[in-house]
Formats: structure tokens, C-alpha cells, sequence
């Protein structure tokens, strides 16, 4: 068990420009979370997959975003026409199914993203 | 909507000194709670939960948690802290066990010497 990982690390792009995230839960979690962590603010949730199915989207996820999980391992989120109140930290989490065994999320380290 | 406030944006505290960070809960239903640590340009560290049971929860690094219902409360706690504990502390709610945290604004913990 390596943990989450997620790539890449740090990202820089020009605003209009599309960016795409990637994150590798643990594999025997069949739950994966995204969530946006702005400066100063806690994180704030985005979306969630069960295994492939994705099945809430959070308000804060205009069109120009779109997350993906194909085969319920790893998992996608990208931007598109990127704008500069998108910079912020994309962390990703995965965890068993809550109410089943000893639930957690476990975080990856992120991925801080810059519009310039 | 579920809501998590954490009542204090900062905590100076000097070393060895006991610490308590405040959080505070919006909820009509069952609910896990955790608690987060976040060093510098770090993702985030699970502390302590809650899940049920026991309403006093021990975590790592000497961090305890204790869960009041009745004044939909969460803070944690530790007898003497270290250099080493200066961060960002997260508390965050799951309501409904639905897996979607709902995470306050974070408590920087200063230790100072």
C-alpha cells in the first residue's frame, strides 16, 4: 500500500488554457473523492465515484469541469478554458464505503494548480 | 446543510503547554467527525475520528478528541504541546455517512518556544 498519489505535483498554465489531473487511489478502496482547496480555506467537496459511477457533483463544479474514474481505479479531473479563480489545490481521497469496517479518507498530496 | 465551524482562525500557544482547538457542528442526524492535520505544501493527515461508540477518541501524536452531542461539539485537545505540532488543523463532518466531508476553515496551530 503506497498510499494516494496524485499527478502531477504543480501545474502552470495560462489562463483559456485546459489542465487535467490524475489520481491513483488505494487499490483496495472502492471509493474516490475530489475536493478544491483554496488558500487560507479548508477543502471543499467537488465530487465522489463508487467504484466507475460518479454519483454527486457539487455546485462548485461548473461545465468546464469534468472528473472521470473508467475502470473504478484511477481517476481524471480536468479543466477546461481554464480561468484564474481556478488556481487552488486539487486533492484527492479514497476510502472503503462509509458505514463498513473502519472508515477513513485517506488524502494524496495534492495538486496545486496556477492560472496565470 | 451541514456546517462545520472551527471558532478560532489562530492558536498561539508555547511549548509544553496544553492546547484546545475548537470545532463545532451543524447536524439533525447521525454524523462521523475528523479531524485533519496539514503541514506546509502537504496533503492532509488523519488525527483522530469518531465513528461511534465512545465519545472520547485518541489519535496519533497524543491528540485526543471528545464528541458532545448535546452541544454538537468536537475539540480536540493535547496535555503539552511540541514545536513540531505547529500546522493547520481541519475538523470535518460526514452527515448521513454519505463519505462527503464537510471540512471547517482550519485552525493554525503557533508553537512557540
Amino acid at each position: 500500500d503506497t498510499g494516494v498519489s496524485q499527478d502531477p505535483r504543480h501545474k502552470i498554465t495560462k489562463r483559456g488554457q485546459n489542465v487535467t489531473f490524475r489520481c491513483d487511489p488505494i487499490s483496495e478502496h472502492n471509493r474516490l473523492y475530489w475536493y478544491r482547496q483554496t488558500l487560507g480555506q479548508g477543502p471543499e467537496f467537488l465530487t465522489y465515484f463508487q467504484n466507475e459511477a460518479q454519483l454527486e457533483k457539487s455546485r462548485l463544479l461548473s461545465d468546464r469541469f469534468s472528473a472521470e474514474r473508467p475502470k473504478g481505479s484511477f481517476s481524471t479531473l480536468e479543466i477546461q478554458r481554464t480561468e484564474q479563480g481556478d488556481s487552488a489545490m486539487y486533492l484527492c481521497a479514497s476510502s472503503s464505503t462509509p458505514g463498513q469496517g473502519n472508515y477513513e479518507q485517506y488524502f494524496g498530496p495534492g495538486t496545486r494548480l496556477t492560472v496565470t | 446543510a451541514q456546517s462545520v465551524t472551527q471558532l478560532d482562525s489562530q492558536v498561539p500557544v508555547f511549548e509544553e503547554a496544553p492546547v484546545e482547538l475548537r470545532c463545532n457542528y451543524s447536524s439533525s442526524v447521525s454524523v462521523y467527525l475528523f479531524w485533519y492535520v496539514q503541514y506546509p505544501n502537504q496533503g492532509l493527515q488523519l488525527l483522530l475520528k469518531y465513528l461511534s461508540g465512545s465519545t472520547l477518541v485518541k489519535g496519533i501524536n497524543g491528540f485526543e478528541a471528545e464528541f458532545n452531542k448535546s452541544q454538537t461539539s468536537f475539540h480536540l485537545r493535547k496535555p503539552s504541546v511540541h514545536i513540531s505540532d505547529t500546522a493547520e488543523y481541519f475538523c470535518a463532518a460526514d452527515s448521513g455517512n454519505t463519505g462527503k466531508l464537510i471540512f471547517g476553515q482550519g485552525t493554525t496551530l503557533q508553537v512557540k518556544p
